[in-house]
């Protein structure tokens, strides 16, 4: 079964210090992960995109990582800002027409002063 | 329209009714989205369409759930005989692309629905 889980469920960490978010899925065949912020209330975001043969891929202060052997990916965050308090939320893409995305349940961060 | 467009914002209706969320997705977005939010949860995928084909309807709940895209755009999620445990963020999404490799994923503002 395609299935997406994600890790922490949350996390708290002060302002300043870095993270890392992980995501593990056994979406087969895999075309692509990506990464989005969700702020409360508002829709996600589009952080990253990687496809198969991409290793790693950075947005500003956000650094996604993929293993494609181990079907594992992290996002890891700089020096982080307030402003990053959202959830984070992996999602993947089968490859395989007609077959719908498999999102995580997301990771909840709060960066505190 | 310049983005994704959902409607109503926010519905508040007595359990046993029936609503209609609908979604207006990007102009010749081929593939669209809808799943459901819960407070505090991660996303829940409940449909998916390429133009007015329904893919996938795998993740709708239970037979209350329906939703279509007669013309291969403006799409509506209908909830019959709501129930308190409906209440959600409905949210839609819609991509360019079919196969959506790669592409973005564009996502609307979403619909809260309660139940009362």
């Amino acid at each position: 079964k395609n299935q997406v889980e994600q890790s922490p469920q949350s996390l708290i960490i002060l302002e300043g210090k870095n993270c890392t978010l992980q995501c593990n899925y056994t979406v087969s065949p895999f075309s692509n992960l990506r990464w989005y912020k969700q702020d409360t209330g508002r829709g996600p975001v589009s952080l990253t995109i990687m496809t198969f043969s991409e290793n790693t891929k950075s947005n500003g202060r956000y650094t996604a990582t993929l293993d494609a052997d181990t079907k594992q990916s992290s996002l890891h965050i700089t020096a982080s800002q307030l402003s990053d308090s959202a959830s984070y939320i992996c999602v993947v893409s089968p490859n395989q027409a007609g077959t719908a995305l498999i999102f995580g349940k997301g990771t909840t961060l709060s960066v505190s002063s | 329209g310049a983005g994704v467009s959902q409607s109503p914002r926010y519905k508040v209706t007595k359990r046993g009714q029936d609503v209609a969320l609908r979604c207006d997705p990007i102009s010749g977005h081929v593939s669209l989205y809808w799943y459901r939010q819960a407070l505090g949860q991660g996303p829940e995928f409940l449909t998916y369409f390429n133009y007015e084909a329904q893919q996938d309807k795998s993740g709708l709940p239970n037979d209350r759930f329906s939703a279509e895209r007669p013309e291969g755009s403006i799409s509506t999620l209908t909830i019959q005989r709501t129930e308190q445990r409906d209440s959600a963020m409905y949210r839609c999404a819609s991509s360019s692309d079919r196969t959506i490799s790669g592409n973005t994923i564009y996502f609307g503002e979403g619909s809260w629905l309660t139940v009362v």
